[in-house]
């Protein structure tokens, strides 16, 4: 089961920033919280991933939590061709396993 | 550089065929992983290769089956089919490391009529 909890939907005024949380309320100390985003039909785009600290790079800012209990992905300046569905995923680099445990994601509608 | 790569793109089989997708990791990754994901849900993870070795599994029947070549291509075969086995098939490449990032590619869309 994924450790994850996101809302199901969102919307955002495009032009905007659009801010999406994640609750993840059991990570553990070295696990890694990762954002794809899955725009239709198309397999899923990386975005950006941290561990502790607060990340940003062209397409997006990850903002941590202090006690890493949840996060938010920024995404500064929304555009319509930011309408996906976004996954937080929190994942511990174990023994080398790629596993990644998908949830249901926030559907992010931008709308003109 | 090229992304990873993954054939056919769209096919349909008949129920009790068999199929093989086919995938190529992004130059210089050595894992390679597969995911099933059906209409409306997330995608789940079949399986993990690296160095030709299998690393991970997830709960799929032994109808699922892949390996790794030495080029670090891999292959996912599908027995049997069945029609819930229509689905977007993904492939995912990284190399090792902690925190690394796992690129996916643009799928296989099977359909089982």
């Amino acid at each position: 089961d994924a450790k994850t909890t996101q809302p199901p939907s969102m919307d955002c005024a495009e032009g905007r920033a659009a801010n999406l949380p994640c609750n993840h309320s059991t990570i553990s100390g070295n696990e890694y919280v990762y954002w794809y985003r899955q725009i239709h039909s198309q397999g899923p785009q990386y975005i950006i991933h941290g561990l502790k600290n607060n990340e940003t790079n062209e397409m997006a800012s990850l903002i941590i939590t202090e006690d890493r209990k949840s996060s938010t992905l920024i995404l500064p300046h929304a555009t319509l061709r930011d309408t996906a569905v976004y996954y937080c995923i929190v994942r511990a680099p174990q023994g080398g396993s790629e596993k990644l445990v998908f949830g249901k994601g926030t559907k992010l509608t931008v709308n003109p | 550089d090229a992304g990873v790569t993954q054939s056919p793109t769209h096919l349909i089989k008949t129920r009790g065929q068999h199929v093989t997708l086919r995938c190529s990791p992004i130059s210089g990754h050595k894992s390679v992983s597969w995911y099933q994901q059906v209409l409306g849900q997330g995608p789940q993870f079949i399986f993990q290769y690296y160095e030709k070795e299998e690393r991970g599994r997830g709960n799929f029947p032994d109808r699922f089956s892949a390996r790794q070549f030495p080029n670090y291509s891999s292959e996912l075969n599908v027995n049997a089919l069945l029609l819930g086995d229509s689905a977007l098939y993904l492939c995912a490449s990284s190399s090792t490391g902690a925190g690394n990032t796992i690129y996916f590619g643009e799928g296989s869309w099977l359909t089982v009529v």
